[in-house]
């Protein structure tokens, strides 16, 4: 699986769109990108997931660039509750494939 | 619906004793994944399973560390001999199809 590239922190003033950039240059054809996000003593949680288009859900908007060497997980209006570690990761899609997850990116959602 | 369960929730051993770690999953779901996650880093892929077979275990980072899912549903994370390095939370997660991983709370095993 392809190696992906976070900033280690960022910061967002709440109610604020919180835009966090991945980058992932060497990603292949059949590999995903994911997101999870993890918050302090949790589990990760699931947030999207995307191949070459553009995703939306009710937590997220994921942008992938066309080439798909990088791409943007947007919360659109951060709220406290998502001050938390976001782990981008890219992954081909199949049984039995584990996350590589990586050190992510710690955001900190400031009132 | 419950989600992944993980006991104990937290786990203090003496350097040298046996510790068992036992993961509840998502009823239905085939696939069942365990991760180690250090202070600071994210999770570290350990093993996987497909219902009882255990299909990749190249994560396991000694002989020390075995892991068993004799029905296809509970799980048991065992390490022998405890070391202070083994100290981490450990993570388990679940999965019914090749996209979304479902984890539990995870245990905090301390090595003292």
């Amino acid at each position: 699986d392809a190696k992906t590239t976070q900033p280690p922190s960022m910061d967002c003033a709440e109610g604020r769109a919180a835009n966090l950039p991945c980058n992932h240059s060497t990603i292949s054809g059949n590999e995903y990108v994911y997101w999870y996000r993890q918050i302090h003593s949790q589990g990760p949680q699931y947030i999207i997931h995307g191949l070459k288009n553009n995703e939306t859900n009710e937590m997220a908007s994921l942008i992938i660039t066309e080439d798909r060497k990088s791409s943007t997980l947007i919360l659109p209006h951060a709220t406290l509750r998502d001050t938390a570690v976001y782990y981008c990761i890219v992954r081909v899609t199949n049984t039995g494939n584990q996350f590589y997850f990586g050190t992510g990116t710690s955001l900190t959602v400031i009132p | 619906g419950a989600g992944v369960s993980q006991s104990p929730r937290y786990k203090v051993a003496k350097r040298g004793q046996d510790v068992a770690l036992r993961c509840d999953p998502i009823s239905g779901h085939v696939s069942l994944f365990w991760y180690q996650q250090a202070l600071g880093q994210g999770p570290e892929f350990l093993t996987y399973f497909q219902n009882e077979a255990q299909l990749d275990k190249s994560g396991l980072p000694s002989d020390r560390f075995f892991a068993e899912r004799p029905e296809g549903s509970v799980s048991t994370l065992k390490i022998q001999r405890t070391q202070q390095e083994d100290s981490a939370v450990y993570l388990c997660a679940s999965s019914r199809d090749s996209y979304e991983q479902y984890f539990g709370p995870g245990t905090r095993l301390t090595v003292t």
